[in-house]
């Protein structure tokens, strides 16, 4: 059950757009589309922002998008905002009925 | 409010018992799968287990068979009982809801700390 991978950190200047990656194997994140994203500030509750690769859930801004390629996934932001500023992770289902996490990224908005 | 709340945390010691509910709002947990995350202090996100409504419930390498998750729909509460704790399970235990059929958490507890320390 190994994390999947994730950069450590991102960052990006106020309007530009950034994309954090997220690795997984044939058996989570390749295997299926079940790839969702998480937006968590410090001492807060984790957010779903991304659900089923590129789904967005009501209320999530539309800057927020996901897709994917192979064993790898992908979150980016378009328009970075100075409120963007938080810890992301990544998560897939895997083929043993588990989930596993991505290591998460800090995004920094400079 | 939809919601979902963790009690029973709290300092215990290396090779102690606790056990930690999660409380559910708004919903029934028995037409949903739940499951425990944790993060340690200074780390990221890590899945402890998932209790599905129809009754399998799986769990992490790190926590197998010392972790036990058990659903009661009359309190409409998933409890996770945690026995021989070590130090690195020292951590902000959540609670999140994944809706039957889908594969996402889009409710979240607030979290509960569990420190183990001697």
């Amino acid at each position: 059950q190994s994390a999947l991978t994730q950069p450590a950190s991102v960052s990006g200047s106020p309007g530009q757009s950034i994309t954090i990656s997220c690795t997984g194997t044939n058996s989570d994140v390749g295997g299926y589309s079940y790839v969702s994203w998480y937006q968590h500030y410090s001492g807060e509750v984790p957010k779903l922002i991304i659900y089923d690769v590129n789904n967005r859930p009501s209320g999530v801004a539309h800057r927020f998008s996901g897709s994917k390629s192979g064993n790898t996934a992908s979150l980016t932001i378009s328009g970075l905002q100075a409120e963007d500023e938080a810890d992301y992770y990544c998560a897939s289902y895997t083929s043993r009925s588990t989930w596993v996490f991505g290591g998460g990224t800090k995004v920094t908005v400079l | 409010e939809v919601q979902l709340v963790e009690t029973g945390g709290g300092l215990i010691q290396p090779g102690g018992s606790l056990r930690v509910s999660c409380a559910a709002s708004e919903f029934t947990v028995s037409s949903t799968y739940i499951t425990w995350v944790r993060q340690a202090p200074g780390k990221g996100l890590e899945w402890v287990s998932v209790s599905y409504a129809g009754g399998a419930t799986y769990y992490a390498d790190s926590v197998k068979g010392r972790f036990t998750v058990s659903r009661d729909n009359s309190k409409n509460t998933v409890d996770v009982q945690m026995s021989g704790l070590r130090v690195e399970d020292t951590a902000v235990y959540y609670c999140a809801r994944g809706p039957n059929y889908q594969h996402f958490m889009d409710v979240w507890g607030k979290g509960i700390t569990v420190t183990v320390s001697s």
